[in-house]
């Protein structure tokens, strides 16, 4: 289930199941968007990321959905394994403006 | 390749004592981002340089944070008169020219008692 305010939203899947994370960003203007895991004790870690010209976009596993009119994303995990166990945000960025602007995450458990 | 490095990865810092905080970038890398993040949030930028130039620093809390990167390689943030609200993990980011995918390091996690 989900939790708001001061702590993480949280998703909780069964390892096999497929897992949907959503963000919601703030900048119309924002033409470009990524999808980072973060890991206790470490650094960002890219996953995938789309442009504002684009709905869908697949890689390994993951594929990140745009859309544009109500300014979500959202990044579909097939399969999920205990190892994609770890926070999730997603960042936004917008031509010009070189630095990333990051959503609160969301924190996925996944049991074996 | 190695990827980005910072040291030192903990910091515990008595409440006025200055501190430095080093990142290494991925090497040809000429954008380097400094971010905060506090428990349970996501980065928040601080400031960003391209080469040895500081071209925004907009993030950065109070006049006590200050940044360098001298020969456009190595980047240290210090803070000075550390204060209990600067307890935070301190995140460093580079990127290749033209390219918008940043590369982060572990982190600095900054403790002030």
């Amino acid at each position: 289930g989900e939790s708001v305010g001061l702590h993480l939203p949280t998703l909780s899947v069964q390892e096999g199941d497929n897992s949907i994370i959503n963000c919601a960003y703030s900048n119309s203007a924002s033409d470009y968007f990524i999808w980072y895991k973060q890991e206790s004790g470490k650094g960002p870690q890219f996953i995938i990321d789309i442009r504002s010209n684009m709905d869908k976009r697949q890689g390994q596993r993951v594929t990140v959905l745009l859309n544009k009119t109500v300014k979500h994303l959202s990044l579909q995990i097939a399969a999920t394994q205990p190892g994609d166990s770890a926070v999730y945000f997603c960042a936004e960025n917008f031509s010009g403006y070189s630095t990333l602007t990051f959503g609160k995450g969301t924190m996925l458990l996944v049991s074996p | 390749g190695a990827g980005v490095s910072q040291s030192p990865r903990y910091k515990v810092a008595k409440r006025g004592q200055d501190v430095a905080l080093r990142c290494d970038p991925i090497s040809g890398h000429v954008s380097l981002f400094w971010y905060q993040q506090a428990l349970g949030q996501g980065p928040e930028f601080l400031t960003y340089f391209q080469n040895e130039a500081q071209l925004d620093k907009s993030g950065l809390p109070s006049d006590r944070f200050f940044a360098e990167r001298p020969e456009g390689s190595v980047s240290t943030l210090k803070i000075q008169r550390t204060q209990q609200e600067d307890s935070a993990v301190y995140l460093c980011a580079s990127t290749a020219t033209k390219s918008y995918e940043q590369y982060f390091g572990p982190g600095t996690r900054l403790t002030v008692t």
